[in-house]
């Protein structure tokens, strides 16, 4: 099956601070989505991005779709951004979600 | 608008024992998928529910079983629980055959002591 990997690991930025996560996968895609978890577990959806460029507020998703990467960059980091970050990814006519390893941040003041 | 809702939110339950998750999908959305979440890892597909049948499954062994309800509502059941089974169980729905909209519920911590 695909494999997703997310780097980096962890993640310790001061508030204010620009950060960049990236998501590698394995083989091509229908989709790709990155999510937000927090402290408490819930899975937020942050962008569906398959390709090209997307930003919401601080922030934006990039995915190079022929390359088999995603970038999620955070600008202006506020210590509520602090948790855990997902790529997933679907393939073929499959609806289930393949996550990647994920990135915890820490955001501190 | 509510969302997916989960329950319980927490359960403790002995080694052996059977345990039943429900998920209630956000309206509109006709398509549930269960996902295993253990503690430091990323969500694990366990299985996928349309049109009240099991359409995607992930590699779980029989013990983990489900339903689907002419209401788009859904269970998971797991028998002869083991200790690994301890986990976030995470509930999504979506539309489109699942492939749009996914929205996940706050989880259903389960214990197995």
């Amino acid at each position: 099956g695909i494999q997703v990997e997310q780097s980096p690991p962890d993640l310790i930025l001061q508030e204010g601070a620009n950060s960049t996560l990236r998501c590698n996968f394995s083989d091509s895609v229908n989709n790709l989505q990155w999510f937000h978890q927090n402290p408490w577990g819930q899975l937020i959806n942050l962008f569906y991005i398959p390709s090209g460029t997307k930003q919401n507020g601080r922030l934006s998703a990039t995915t190079v779709a022929t390359e088999r990467y995603s970038l999620l960059y955070i600008s202006s980091s506020q210590t509520t951004d602090s948790g855990v970050y997902f790529c997933a990814v679907n393939t073929g006519t499959a609806s289930k979600l393949t996550f990647g390893t994920g990135t915890r941040l820490q955001v501190t003041l | 608008d509510a969302g997916v809702t989960q329950s319980p939110t927490h359960l403790i339950k002995t080694r052996g024992q059977q345990v039943t998750l429900r998920c209630s999908p956000k309206s509109g959305h006709d398509t549930v998928s269960w996902y295993q979440q253990a503690l430091g890892q990323g969500p694990q597909f366990i299985f996928q529910y349309y049109e009240e049948e099991e359409r995607q499954r992930g590699n779980f062994p029989d013990r983990f079983s489900g339903h689907q309800f002419p209401n788009y509502s859904s269970e998971l059941n797991v028998n002869a629980l083991l200790l690994g089974d301890s986990a976030l169980y995470l509930c999504a729905s979506s539309w489109g055959r699942g492939l749009y909209g996914y929205t996940f519920g706050s989880g259903t911590r389960l214990t197995v002591v």
